[in-house]
């Protein structure tokens, strides 16, 4: 069975500084997409960054950026130039060919509670 | 703009009152699916869509049905809620059923209490 495991419920960063988000993920499956969301206290899902399993250069979208390591089964988002604004829950979540069934479910961390401070 | 929509946003209901939750997305994606959030529980999906007519089990059916009779629509139905339904409810739809790598996109949610 997949898993994805954020180890970190809470991290605090100053503003304009980076910060890492890290997660790692367990599945048997060669073929698998990870994804970041974000989820402000208004509740909706963001989603920042994507990674397949075969990419192989780390994803880049913007001050998101993703640290794959593949043999270390990990996935880290590191968010640099922090703002007030990306204080929010973030969730890892993964996608694979496999889990279970054909349903290619997303399978989402605990999440990580970032506050950034002024 | 591309988007997926969910109505209502929120909602106060009292246990037994059938109710339908939307959602509908205008990117003609195939794949379309339905979670729950509760503390401590993360996210857990409830039933998903690979198209038109196909629907499925996911995580946690119980109490709940679904139907896809047109592509863009994937409605949520609670024909007797109960109080352990309250939690927040997501809509997210991604384009392609068989491509496991595609990008679910998330509605707004919808906070759903049960009294």
């Amino acid at each position: 069975a997949q898993k994805i495991t954020q180890t970190q419920p809470g991290m605090f960063v100053q503003e304009k500084e980076a910060v890492t988000l890290d997660c790692t993920y367990d599945t048997s499956d060669p073929s698998y997409g990870l994804f970041w969301y974000k989820q402000p206290s208004s509740g909706e899902m963001i989603f920042l960054i994507y990674q397949g399993s075969y990419d192989q250069q780390n994803a880049t979208e913007g001050r998101y950026s993703l640290n794959f390591q593949k043999a270390r089964k990990s996935a880290n988002l590191v968010i640099s130039a922090s703002q007030l604004g990306d204080s929010a829950m973030y969730f890892c979540a993964m996608r694979d060919a496999w889990s279970g069934g054909s349903n290619y479910k997303l399978t989402f961390g605990k999440g990580t509670l970032l506050t950034v401070n002024p | 703009e591309a988007q997926v929509t969910q109505n209502p946003r929120y909602l106060i209901t009292v246990t037994g009152k059938k109710l339908t939750v939307t959602c509908s997305q205008n990117m003609n994606h195939e794949y379309m699916s339905w979670y729950r959030q509760d503390p401590g529980l993360g996210l857990r999906q409830i039933y998903y869509s690979m198209n038109v007519e196909v629907t499925d089990k996911g995580d946690v059916p119980e109490g709940y049905k679904v139907s896809r009779k047109e592509k863009r629509n994937f409605p949520l139905i609670l024909e007797s809620p109960s109080p352990n339904q309250t939690s927040l409810y997501f809509c997210a739809s991604s384009l392609m059923a068989e491509y496991h790598t595609d990008t679910q996109y998330f509605g707004p949610g919808t906070r759903l209490t049960v009294l």
